[in-house]
């Protein structure tokens, strides 16, 4: 079936440092993918998506691009600030479910 | 402004209660979610409903109910079956089959059996 993994966390990193979670997936179709972020006691929020082959999202500085070739939709960001501590959880939409699947959540900590 | 509202934020219960967790949308979604999260943990789905009067078992509904009764609510009853009912529960809507754009959360509700 339909997953996405994550590299596993924490990652700690230092102010102004580069940033790169990993993910990959595995489906059958042509899924959407998502990358969302969880602050501390809150709901997820979506950061950025990517619906085909090649795309590039972007938002607040954090960007992904959809690789189907090797079938990931890393997450980076060229400068982290404090402000971006959170859970970032990668998901799919499964062209089969019609849900989506999320990746387990890696935890980024921003140390000033 | 169009959104997804859980309410209580926080919520205890004692051993043996039963309780509702409440989750509204005003965003027209036709599919509503609820999840469960664990501390360090991930999401893992509890029901889904994608129309109204019509729900679905997710990965871990043992211990829970719902009822869609209308497009806009999705409420969650914890029941006493459920053994371990202490976690941070997230309401999720979204357009039907429309899942390019993904999920709206709500703010979550933390239940505490005390």
């Amino acid at each position: 079936g339909d997953s996405v993994t994550q590299m596993e966390g924490p990652v700690t990193l230092s102010e102004e440092a580069f940033l790169t979670i990993n993910c990959t997936y595995t489906a059958t179709g042509y899924p959407s993918l998502f990358w969302y972020v969880q602050y501390p006691g809150e709901g997820l929020q979506l950061l950025l998506k990517a619906t085909k082959a090649d795309d590039k999202g972007s938002n607040k500085g954090f960007e992904a691009t959809y690789r189907k070739e090797t079938t990931s939709f890393h997450l980076e960001k060229g400068s982290v600030q404090v402000s971006d501590s959170a859970v970032y959880f990668c998901a799919l939409g499964s062209s089969n479910t019609g849900k989506l699947i999320f990746g387990q959540g890696t935890t980024l900590q921003v140390k000033p | 402004d169009g959104g997804i509202t859980q309410s209580p934020k926080y919520l205890f219960r004692k051993e043996g209660q039963n309780v509702t967790l409440s989750c509204e949308q005003n965003l027209n979604h036709d599919a509503m979610y609820w999840y469960r999260q664990d501390p360090g943990q991930g999401l893992r789905l509890i029901y889904y409903s994608q129309i109204v009067n019509d729900f679905q078992k997710g990965d871990i509904a043992e211990g829970y109910s719902v009822s869609r009764e209308k497009k806009e609510s999705f409420p969650l009853t914890v029941t006493s079956a459920q053994k371990n009912p202490t976690a941070f529960y997230l309401c999720a809507s979204s357009a039907n089959r429309d899942r390019v754009y993904g999920y709206t959360f709500g703010s979550g509700t933390r239940l505490t059996v005390v």
